[in-house]
């Protein structure tokens, strides 16, 4: 069936690095473009980037912006977020999702925290 | 600029029914919307695209107590026979190029 499925997750501490990954299957992962989604503890959704189809358009949330990438591996369908110059305000659940009539396809999510 | 407004908070009775609304910012009454049910301790789950002229495109398995509809600015979703695993966070989402706009989501309770 479809699926996403993120790992990578952890305890960090400031300022530290982290890469997160989102393995699909079901679907055809080349065809969609592709989110990272994060929801800080007892907070609502928050967009953090997107990706294309073919991963020649990349955007970010301000928030993020010039410190997380996004990228993808069409061999190994797969989907990463790489966070770095980490921060406490960055401590949440991270969630991946497909891209066809909204974000219509997320993942069950992979929580990071970063603490001291 | 692109963003949603959302009720913090609506309640309706076991086996009746709901209208959550989302709100369009100012000049963005063409866009469409998707709803997304968050149930407690779980991820958030697709409902439905909501499009500006009404007509709504529902994920797969979504029971037909969920619909949606729009009036101008406003895109609605109205859920019911509400039953108990109803109880959730709704939150309204957007788009527009390289943005992603997610509204400040609805806490629904069942009582």
């Amino acid at each position: 069936q479809v699926q996403l499925v993120e790992s990578g997750g952890g305890v960090v501490q400031p300022g530290r690095s982290l890469r997160l990954s989102c393995a699909a299957s079901g679907f055809t992962f080349s065809s969609y473009a592709m989110h990272w989604v994060r929801q800080a503890p007892g907070k609502g959704l928050e967009w953090a980037a997107v990706i294309s189809s073919d991963g020649s358009d990349k955007y970010y949330a301000d928030s993020v912006n010039g410190r997380f990438s996004i990228s993808r591996d069409t061999s190994k369908n797969t989907l990463y977020l790489q966070l770095s110059s980490l921060r406490p305000e960055d401590t949440a659940m991270y969630y991946c999702a497909r891209s066809g009539e909204a974000l219509d396809i997320w993942g069950q999510g992979t929580r990071v925290t970063v603490s001291s | 600029q692109l963003g949603l407004t959302q009720s913090p908070s609506a309640s309706a009775s076991l086996g009746g029914s709901v209208k959550l609304t989302c709100t369009l910012s100012s000049g963005h009454n063409s866009y469409a919307i998707a709803w997304h049910q968050q149930q407690p301790q779980k991820g958030p789950r697709f409902l439905m695209r909501v499009n500006s002229d009404g007509s709504h495109n529902k994920g797969d398995g979504i029971p037909d107590r969920f619909s949606g509809s729009s009036s101008g600015a406003e895109r609605y979703l109205t859920i019911s026979s509400l039953q108990s695993e109803d109880e959730a966070d709704y939150y309204c989402q957007t788009w527009g190029t390289g943005i992603v706009v997610f509204g400040g989501g609805t806490t629904l309770t069942v009582l």
